[in-house]
């Protein structure tokens, strides 16, 4: 059975700072991993798809990689934002097209 | 990119009642969606997967005969909350995928489910 963890589980850091928010997986045969971002008593939103045989993938100031032999994948910030305050989730693709989400990191960003 | 609506966005019901949340893909077919559960401040568990003709497939330790699934049409899967009791107050989210495995899931913007 899949396992998805991320570390920290929380994490609070002044704005302009870059950030690193862990995921790791049990499983490797894995089509893809998301990363996703969700605000309080809100939906998802998607940031980022990294496909199996990707390494990672960039938009704007966020970059993701994949080490998928390893069973991890990493979601970087660059100069953090007040705004960026979320809880992120990453979750990966198994069969049948099914999502397993990892345990979320809480991020707050100050100013 | 594709949308995903789900409604009601919340509501609230007397424990016994059932509820029923509707998942739609606006600009695509689904042959499959999934349903997810999310408790307060934990992570999105999967509950079963709707699929469009058949029957819905569960997940472990997830009741099918109190979730009821109809995936009445390509785009249209709807879950019921049978006899709802507070321990079934949740947020409850579907995804559909695009294509295959190898894309993108578009989730829907959730239902906050209240019980009293």
């Amino acid at each position: 059975k899949q396992e998805v963890t991320q570390i920290p589980a929380a994490l609070s850091v002044p704005e302009g700072e870059n950030l690193v928010l862990n995921c790791s997986f049990t499983d490797s045969a894995i089509y893809n991993l998301q990363w996703f971002r969700q605000d309080p008593g809100k939906g998802l939103t998607s940031l980022l798809l990294i496909q199996s045989s990707q390494r990672e993938q960039t938009s704007g100031r966020l970059n993701a990689s994949l080490d998928k032999s390893s069973g991890r994948s990493t979601l970087y910030i660059a100069a953090s934002q007040p705004g960026d305050s979320a809880t992120y989730l990453c979750a990966v693709t198994g069969t049948a097209s099914k999502l397993t989400f990892g345990t979320g990191t809480r991020l707050q960003v100050t100013l | 990119g594709a949308v995903v609506s789900q409604h009601p966005s919340w509501v609230i019901c007397k424990s016994g009642t059932s509820v029923k949340i509707e998942c739609r893909s606006l600009d695509f077919q689904a042959t499959t969606m999934f349903w997810y559960r999310q408790f307060p401040k934990q992570s999105l568990m999967l509950m079963a997967t709707s699929n469009e003709g058949s029957k819905a497939t569960y997940e472990q330790g997830v009741e099918k005969d109190k979730f009821l699934i109809n995936h009445a049409s390509l785009t249209l899967s709807t879950l019921t909350v049978t006899s709802a009791h507070p321990e079934d107050s949740s947020f409850y989210i579907c995804s559909a995928p695009l294509l295959g495995p190898d894309y993108e899931q578009y989730f829907g913007p959730g239902t906050r489910l209240t019980v009293t």
